[in-house]
């Protein structure tokens, strides 16, 4: 089935400097892909929406100019988190459909990166 | 705004029973719902889902069954084995829209 690989799994580092977290489908095209954050104990939030050769569109309270997303192929899409400070520290996971044309189609998602900023 | 709620945040279960998650929405706009399980350190994986125009959903030993007057859904797990313990995820979209929002999860522990 369709698999969405996420690296890197777990990284650690300090305020101030910045991370890249890549996403990509491994067996089909996707045009859009999907970055959400998880808290401890809550819900996936949707930040950004990734776009295949266009900007991405960010959720309401989500700062652009700090996570960084580019999408230039259409099996590859990147989030870099800048200037990271302690309270960026979560759990990011991408996500895609396989048939993007169907809204229905379920979402495929990676195994997430646990980033920690000390 | 919570908007997709699942409010018993975990479930112990014994094996070989029924595990029954639920989950509210408040958005009547929703018309599309999916479960998704997540195991520890890995993301969540799809594991069924209704449309609103069905009230029931099978697929092996999971069932999700849809009460759109009371904007409630449920999974049920008939027999729970050990391996269904993970966090469960539910999800609702309005068709055409690519957003999914979640709900908070529900941490599952079947015990043998």
């Amino acid at each position: 089935g369709a698999v969405v690989s996420q690296h890197p799994s777990r990284v650690i580092c300090k305020s101030g400097t910045s991370v890249k977290i890549e996403c990509r489908s491994l067996d089909f095209q996707a045009t859009t892909m999907f970055w959400y954050r998880q808290f401890p104990k809550q819900s996936l939030m949707l930040m950004a929406t990734s776009n295949e050769g266009s900007k991405a569109t960010y959720e309401q309270g989500v700062e652009k100019d700090k996570f960084l997303i580019n999408h230039a192929s259409l099996t590859l899409s990147t989030l870099t988190v800048t200037s990271a400070h302690p309270e960026d520290s979560s759990f990011y996971i991408c996500s895609a459909r396989e048939y993007p044309g169907l809204s229905n189609s379920p979402l495929h998602f990676g195994n997430g990166t646990r980033l920690t900023v000390t | 705004d919570q908007q997709v709620k699942q409010n018993s945040p975990s479930l112990s279960v014994q094996e070989g029973r029924i595990s029954i998650l639920n989950c509210d929405y408040t958005n009547s706009m929703f018309d599309y719902f999916l479960w998704y399980k997540k195991y520890p350190a890995e993301g969540p994986t799809f594991l069924i889902s209704i449309s609103s125009i069905k009230d029931k959903n099978e697929d092996g030993r999971f069932t999700v069954f849809l009460n759109k007057s009371a904007k409630h859904l449920s999974l049920h797990i008939v027999p729970s084995q050990p391996g269904d313990s993970a966090v469960y995820f539910c999800a609702a979209a309005i068709q055409g829209a690519q957003k999914l929002v979640f709900g908070q999860g529900t941490r599952l522990t079947i015990n043998p």
